[in-house]
């Protein structure tokens, strides 16, 4: 069964950086995923597409301080420098054939 | 710019029917695989029905045999017909664009979402 794993929390100071996770459940290391942010109040905003050799494309206008890795089953979201605006929850996706599924969503708390 | 703005979203009883919409501009409607993702109170996201550019539907399982997508190319329109609601469809619902590479399906852009409340 395709599952992505998010922690539920993370927080980190203004200015500093942060590294989110997201974990392929097992038999799905190769897949790719894609990273959303969604502020609050608003609708989810997309990040980047991230592959499993830890290349990754991201979306219009998202700044450079953005950037995604992966190393096996894990495919993490760095941001640096981060900024207030930074606050926000922070969801992985992914598709396997007719099934699209989300992880749980971690929410990030701006120090 | 591509843009989504839904509406048809309110407050239903249980066991009743709402059609949410999803107007499109800003791209090639016709072109695109379609999405609705819904988000419960203080919840998660969790992808609800798709609509291929050529129009086979997806569905994930609790909603099977209750709502049905579709959507009209020539007005630039993506539908969700609910019915039977429960309880627990009570969400706000977001519509998206597909994009698709490397062997992954994604959304971009959404829709800010419409507001379903399933109540007596």
């Amino acid at each position: 069964q395709l599952v992505l794993t998010q922690s539920p929390s993370a927080s980190a100071s203004l200015g500093a950086s942060v590294k989110l996770t997201c974990t392929l459940s097992s038999g799905h290391s190769n897949y790719a995923i894609a990273w959303h942010q969604q502020q609050p109040e608003t609708g989810p905003r997309y990040l980047m597409k991230l592959n499993s050799d830890g290349s990754h494309s991201k979306g219009d206008g998202i700044p450079d301080r953005f950037s995604g890795s992966s190393s096996g089953a894990e495919r993490y979201l760095t941001i640096s420098n981060l900024q207030s605006e930074d606050e926000a929850d922070y969801y992985c996706q992914t598709w396997g054939t007719g099934i699209w599924v989300f992880g749980g969503g971690t929410k990030l708390t701006v120090l | 710019e591509a843009q989504l703005l839904e509406s048809g979203g309110g407050l239903v009883q249980p066991g009743g029917s709402l059609r949410l919409s999803c107007a499109a501009s800003g791209f090639t409607f016709s072109n695109y695989a379609m999405s609705w993702v819904r988000q419960a109170p203080g919840k998660g996201l969790e992808w609800v029905s798709a609509i291929s550019d050529g129009g086979a539907p997806w569905y994930t399982e609790s909603v099977k045999g209750r709502f049905t997508i579709s959507r009209d190319n020539s007005k630039n329109t993506l539908y969700l017909q609910m019915n039977s609601l429960r309880a627990e469809d009570t969400a706000v619902y977001h519509c998206a664009k597909e994009e698709s590479g490397s062997g992954i399906r994604w959304f971009d852009p959404w829709g800010r979402g419409t507001l379903v409340i399933v109540s007596s």
